[in-house]
């Protein structure tokens, strides 16, 4: 069965260390990946997606078949970076998000 | 700017009574859905339309029922709404650019609280 599977319900790190949010997928064909992000007081919004291979607010994250894995990484975590974050497979025609996991980033 | 708009913002109701949660875009998009959110689960799909004469179940429609009214109008019903219908209920909708190029775009939410 297609699954998204994030461990973490929370990650608490400080100003300026190294972030890492982990996705595990399950999924039998070729995935398309997507985190999504949402900050306090706003509305669930897209982060990034694994086609563009792009860096956002500089998160970066690199599909692993191999590990069937998505994580999110930041070399430098910001306070503004404290948020919920879900990652999210498309199947067919609709997102599975996984049960995301909060970051907190404390000064 | 479009938008997506969703009403009531906040909603207590009692169990066995019948609810509408509305959700209208100016986004011109073709596909919504309706999700809830619950703590420690995530999102998840509860319906989804991709046209007006398009209706697709999700992985928890039982218990709802949606009519979409318009391009722009997706409505979700709770019948008979009971207690574990208790959720942040959120209703998005998508430009089609592909499979992996599509984005969704949520509106901000309505709180039910069903006692």
């Amino acid at each position: 069965a297609q699954r998204v599977t994030q461990p973490e319900k929370l990650l608490s790190v400080f100003k300026g260390a190294p972030v890492e949010l982990k996705c595990n997928y399950s999924y039998s064909g070729s995935p398309e990946l997507f985190w999504y992000v949402q900050y306090s007081r706003q509305r669930l919004q897209l982060l990034l997606r694994h086609i563009s291979r792009e860096s956002i607010k500089g998160f970066t994250a690199d599909l692993n078949k191999g590990e069937t894995s998505f994580h999110l990484k930041k070399p430098f975590a910001q306070e503004e970076d404290s948020a919920m974050y879900y990652c999210a497979l498309k199947d067919t025609d609709k997102l599975i998000f996984g049960t995301g996991t909060r970051l907190q980033v404390f000064p | 700017d479009a938008d997506v708009t969703q009403t009531p913002r906040n909603r207590i109701t009692k169990t066995g009574k019948r609810i509408m949660l509305e959700c209208s875009q100016t986004k011109g998009h073709d596909r919504m859905y309706w999700y809830r959110q619950d703590p420690g689960l995530g999102l998840r799909l509860i319906y989804y339309s991709f046209d007006v004469k398009d209706i697709n179940k999700g992985e928890i429609s039982d218990g709802y029922s949606v009519s979409r009214q318009a391009q722009a109008k997706f409505s979700l019903s709770l019948e008979s709404a009971i207690p574990n219908q208790t959720a942040l209920y959120f209703c998005a909708t998508s430009d089609w650019g592909g499979r992996a190029q599509e984005t969704q775009y949520f509106g901000p939410g309505t709180r039910l609280l069903v006692l």
